[in-house]
């Protein structure tokens, strides 16, 4: 089994819909994240969240919001779809060890379509 | 906020030969990590290599090494005896220590020929 599922894989749906992508992780990492990756932008982040009860916004939260349930699992809701929210969205984990910079592990991503 | 530059937006190898994919930053933080990572066709995101501010070695896995220039600012990856299993996207990515705020590259496509 994989380490980091997303679900759903593929996602389309139409303007003004409300969307969640939800993230678990068998890892055990403290640490979750949320990216978007468009063509030409490599993958930026949206959201991140250090334990259960932290949640940090990234360099492009607008438009969206997201809700850490458990350690294991992270979601991320569109309120409002638009369409140029169309992208793949990646979530990714990540162990802190106490010093230096922690490798992020990714999903298989999620492509979402707005019409 | 730091800033990911890859000025190669596509690079052509012939199968078995060595090839190096540029990256260079832009931070004034003194910690922080490098990393490269691989996204095949399929889509997923895959890691490859790791480098931190404070190593002074460059960093190894396997065919892939990470050649660490600090004070150029720059963290090229070298792929060695390219495999026609190399072709795909490659994101050159830096997160600072304080904050793991990770920023990436647009990416450089590889094409690995037989």
């Amino acid at each position: 089994d994989a380490d980091v599922t997303q679900t759903p894989r593929n996602r389309i749906t139409k303007t003004g819909k409300r969307i969640m992508l939800e993230c678990s992780q068998t890892k055990g990492h403290d640490r979750m994240y949320w990216y978007r990756q468009d063509p030409g932008l490599g993958l930026r982040l949206i959201y991140y969240s250090f334990d259960v009860k932290d949640i940090n916004k990234g360099e492009i939260s607008d438009g969206y919001s997201v809700s850490r349930q458990a350690q294991a699992k992270f979601s991320l809701s569109l309120e409002s779809a638009i369409p140029n929210q169309t992208a793949l969205y990646f979530c990714a984990t990540s162990d802190w060890r106490g010093q230096g910079t922690d490798t992020q592990y990714f999903g298989p991503g999620t492509r979402l379509t707005v019409l | 906020a730091q800033k990911i530059t890859q000025t190669q937006p596509g690079m052509f190898v012939q199968e078995k030969e060595a090839v190096t994919l540029d990256c260079t930053y832009d931070t004034s933080d003194q910690s922080y990590g490098l990393f490269w990572y691989k996204q095949p066709s399929s889509g997923e995101m895959i890691f490859l290599i790791y480098q931190g501010s404070y190593d002074e070695q460059n960093a190894t896995e396997g065919r892939y090494s990470l050649n660490f220039q600090k004070a150029r600012k720059s963290a090229n990856l070298v792929i060695s005896a390219s495999q026609l299993g190399d072709s795909a996207m490659y994101f050159c990515a830096m997160s600072l220590h304080n904050n793991n705020d990770m920023r990436f590259g647009a990416g450089t496509r590889l094409t690995v020929k037989p």
